[in-house]
């Protein structure tokens, strides 16, 4: 069945960086984009970017530019978003989700990763 | 703050039809697609309706998506208990250059 599976929990420090990946099956990985959306604790989502499986476009939320990093392995039809600079605002579920296509919204979601920046 | 505004809770008894709405502006709602996503607690969101009023395979015709100018809403009829859960809207901003969502609403079954 289509499914994302994502990596497991991060515990990092304030300035370290993570990065989390997301590795898709039961479909042609090239074919499909991969959003990013993260959701802290107790608040609602918020996407971070968009990454084209095909060639590789990238997409960033103004947020996030300059700390954000999306990439993909189409060798192992996987997805990796790396994000630099941590700080403890930067705690939240990150989860991948499957873009169909441009206005058909997000189909298939990875189960999420907890990202926590402490000291 | 969300740049698409959602009551943050909403409620109804079993059976009952229940509506939420998403306001944005003309550069999201206004001249792009609505999407819907429900979270139930502690999994990851699920597409609810795409472009405006379009369900995906497997969601039931009890759920139903509308758009009118800037604002957009989401209807559940026949309200079931399994239907509580978090709802959030989401729109393309052109202004943006990127996703924008509401900042969800929690629907509680009485």
């Amino acid at each position: 069945q289509v499914q994302l599976v994502q990596s497991g929990a991060e515990v990092k420090k304030p300035g370290a960086s993570v990065k989390v990946s997301c590795k898709a099956s039961g479909y042609t990985f090239t074919s499909y984009g991969i959003s990013w959306v993260r959701q802290a604790p107790g608040q609602g989502l918020e996407w971070m970017g968009w990454i084209s499986a095909y060639n590789g476009n990238t997409n960033y939320a103004q947020k996030l530019q300059g700390r954000v990093t999306m990439t993909t392995d189409t060798s192992t039809s996987t997805a990796y978003m790396e994000l630099r600079s941590l700080r403890s605002d930067d705690t939240a579920v990150y989860y991948c989700a499957r873009e169909m296509g441009a206005t058909l919204g997000w189909d298939v979601w990875g189960k999420g990763t907890t990202v926590t920046v402490s000291s | 703050q969300s740049v698409l505004t959602q009551p943050p809770s909403a409620s109804g008894t079993p059976g009952q039809r229940v509506t939420i709405s998403c306001s944005g502006s003309s550069s999201n709602i206004g001249s792009n697609y609505v999407y819907w996503y429900q979270q139930l607690p502690e999994t990851a969101p699920k597409l609810l309706i795409y472009r405006n009023n379009q369900r995906p395979s497997g969601v039931p015709d009890r759920f139903s998506g509308s758009k009118s100018g800037t604002s957009a809403s989401l209807a559940i009829s026949g309200l079931r208990s399994e239907d509580e859960a978090d709802y959030y809207c989401a729109a393309w901003d052109d202004s943006l250059s990127g996703w924008v969502f509401g900042g969800g609403t929690k629907l509680t079954v009485l």
